[in-house]
């Protein structure tokens, strides 16, 4: 069973630049949360996908968007990257079953981006 | 708002003794999880332990316990017969328990190392 698995590894943009981050959850899961880890940082929530929607969004600006499909993978998108985008990108997938308690978060090795 | 404090950066243990990590955290609910999560220099979260708020009982995973103050609201690990692939970032995270909230809420972590 595939766990979390995320594209590309690492990723290297310049300022101004934008990137595409993909997830495809664990199987079975079917919705897709994003964190941003900063160096020496704990992950901060981002947004998280959820029927093809953003259902909760952290305190993040519009710059960053997402997108979920059919297949309940999702895409992570940074337009006009800063310096301060550098980071660690995590994605964690759960299955959410409304009315009952949520499942076990899990979390893919990320996508290592630096902009320059 | 919910935020988790982890205020110790880096702890030191020795081979085959024990170690606790502190952790606390601030909510106005009543009903929640809260989670020790390990990330390796592999980067991947990999879940350690977690303690459902409305059980008394401490939770124990082989090795690993935890120490759940809930008036205190506070969230401490203890790692006994410490292995040195014990050595990574650990993390102290928050969730509420029910409904389509289920973003995660991170301390800023705390690097564990250890001496052979």
């Amino acid at each position: 069973d595939a766990g979390v698995t995320q594209s590309p590894t690492h990723l290297i943009k310049t300022r101004g630049q934008q990137v595409t981050l993909r997830c495809s959850p664990k199987s079975g899961h079917d919705t897709v949360s994003w964190y941003q880890q900063a160096l020496g940082q704990g992950p901060q929530f981002i947004f998280q996908y959820y029927e093809e929607e953003e259902r909760q969004r952290g305190n993040f600006p519009d710059r960053f968007s997402g997108h979920q499909f059919p297949n309940y993978s999702s895409e992570l998108n940074v337009n006009a990257l800063w310096l301060g985008d550098s980071a660690l990108y995590l994605c964690a997938s759960s299955l959410f079953a409304p009315g009952t308690v949520n499942t076990e978060a899990f979390f893919g090795q990320g996508t290592r981006l630096t902009v320059v | 708002a919910q935020t988790v404090t982890q205020s110790q950066p880096e702890m030191s243990v020795q081979e085959a003794e024990t170690v606790t990590l502190s952790c606390t955290y601030d909510t106005s609910e009543s009903d929640y999880y809260l989670f020790w999560y390990k990330q390796p220099p592999s980067r991947q979260m990999i879940l350690v332990i977690r303690q459902e708020a409305y059980k008394q009982q401490n939770a124990t995973e082989n090795r690993f316990s935890v120490n759940f103050q809930k008036a205190a609201k506070s969230f401490s690990l203890k790692i006994s017969d410490s292995q040195l692939g014990d050595a990574a970032m650990y993390f102290c995270a928050y969730r509420i328990r029910t409904g389509a909230n289920s973003k995660l809420t991170f301390g800023k972590g705390i690097t564990l190392s250890v001496r052979p």
